[in-house]
């Protein structure tokens, strides 16, 4: 167990649809990243928060979007879904950044777009 | 150019031998972490090993290894003794103290053959 959880599990919507994806990073982790893992791309980086500002950003469309909140918690929203959407989608967190931090990875939320 | 490149898409190795999982990477920081993390088809991302940039000796854990050469840009990764348990995707990833993305390699999927 990473300490890192992911709601929900699992999840099927329809295209169109708007889905709200949570996650709760390790205690005392101040970082979080969302990642999205499709079987033709590969995993992708998303975007990244620390300590609730946003630090980077990866490939996140803009239909998708993400905050962090004060308790340190993220949710990821995907709105306007299309069927290309479906992909494992994973937070992970880090006690901070730069080059030593290891990042931990939630369980995942498997997404799949009808 | 790629950060991370991972040239062995899938690779087999018999039980109880060893098996190493090559990983190149690419920086100019001289500042820098590689990780590896194990990914069953169960789909969480497991942490397995880290090893910094400036560690002067090669990063162990258990039957994990990493076999760093600093000169060559690579941290490939050693199991020893394979077990049927180690069948799964591997990915080799950096982190540059300069950024805040880890960079994730494409994968490597192990079979382990009883």
């Amino acid at each position: 167990d990473s300490g890192v959880t992911q709601t929900p599990k699992h999840l099927i919507t329809a295209t169109g649809q708007r889905v709200t994806l949570r996650c709760s990073p390790r205690s005392g982790d101040l970082s979080v990243y969302w990642y999205q893992q499709s079987l033709d791309q590969g995993l992708q980086f998303l975007i990244q928060y620390y300590n609730g500002e946003e630090r980077a950003k990866g490939n996140i469309l803009e239909r998708f979007s993400a905050q962090q909140f004060p308790d340190l918690h993220s949710e990821l929203n995907l709105s306007s879904l299309e069927l290309g959407d479906s992909a494992l989608y994973f937070c992970a967190s880090s006690a901070n950044q730069g080059a030593g931090n290891t990042i931990y990875f939630g369980e995942g939320s498997w997404l799949t777009v009808v | 150019a790629q950060k991370i490149t991972q040239t062995q898409p899938g690779m087999f190795v018999q039980e109880k031998e060893a098996v190493t999982l090559d990983c190149t990477y690419d920086t100019s920081d001289p500042s820098y972490g590689l990780f590896w993390y194990k990914q069953p088809s169960s789909g969480e991302m497991i942490f397995l090993i880290y090893q910094g940039s400036y560690d002067q000796q090669n990063a162990t854990e258990g039957r994990y290894s990493l076999n760093f050469q600093k000169a060559r840009k690579s941290a490939n990764l050693v199991i020893s003794a394979s077990q049927l348990g180690d069948s799964a995707m591997y990915f080799c990833a950096m982190r540059e103290y300069t950024g805040n993305q880890f960079y994730f390699g494409t994968g490597t999927s192990l079979t382990v053959i009883p």
